[in-house]
């Protein structure tokens, strides 16, 4: 059973474009929603992360939209760079029990020059 | 600070063979999971340890699959009679404990069974 769903699979965004990659989950228990970025090779590392008592968190480039009702987050990376090029996962989790991450199936970003 | 190491790196193996792959966490984080990835896939949970104990092993798939932490910070990972379908990228990942949701992740042990 999927409880975190993802898209796009994949995405191209024009270099100082945005980029938006969307998630949906099925659990109500789930209350830490964090977003990794991984490069090849490369274990995921946290990006960013929210939690449900807000609606956005901004952190520089990025920011996670949370629509509670809905079940639903995205991440916004604002003025996409190539360096950005990397592939995307979200996640969820509940806090305080065993806080084990349940992922998305990834978002493979490309920003062309 | 070292962040999460785990070694091999990469591991080729023949069907039937057993495997052990090592996961060095974060000094001084006391939880530790194991993840699996499969090409094109999300981490998927294995197993996680609150100090020297499996606190939750539900994502262990099979018996042929066991962890061991035994003085709350190394951990190894077990894969008896692997199967080709054993193949993946195996994630470590440490937080520190009480109450942090930030997990840490170690590059993987690639993991090919032939």
């Amino acid at each position: 059973q999927q409880q975190v769903k993802q898209s796009p699979q994949s995405l191209i965004v024009q270099k100082g474009g945005i980029s938006i990659i969307n998630c949906a989950y099925e659990n109500t228990a789930f209350d830490y929603f964090p977003w990794y970025q991984q490069f090849p090779g490369k274990g995921p590392a946290l990006l960013i992360a929210i939690r449900p008592d807000v609606s956005e968190k901004k952190e520089g480039r990025f920011t996670i939209s949370f629509n509670k009702s809905a079940k639903q987050f995205s991440l916004h990376i604002m003025d996409s760079q190539p360096g950005d090029s990397a592939t995307y996962f979200c996640a969820a989790s509940i806090s305080f029990g065993n806080e084990k991450l349940t992922f998305g199936t990834g978002t493979r970003l490309t920003i062309i020059p | 600070g070292a962040g999460v190491s785990q070694t091999p790196s990469n591991k080729v193996t023949e069907k039937g063979k057993y495997v052990e792959l090592r996961c060095d966490p974060i000094s001084g984080h006391t939880a530790l999971y194991w993840y699996r990835q499969s090409l094109g896939q999300g981490p998927e949970f294995l197993i996680y340890f609150q100090g020297t104990g499996a606190a939750d092993d539900s994502g262990l798939p099979n018996d042929r699959f066991f962890a061991v932490r035994p003085e709350g910070s190394v951990s190894t990972l077990k894969i008896q009679r692997t199967e080709r379908g054993d193949s993946a990228v195996y994630l470590c990942a440490s937080s520190l404990i009480p109450a942090s949701d930030t997990q840490y992740f170690g590059p993987g042990t690639r993991l090919t069974v032939l």
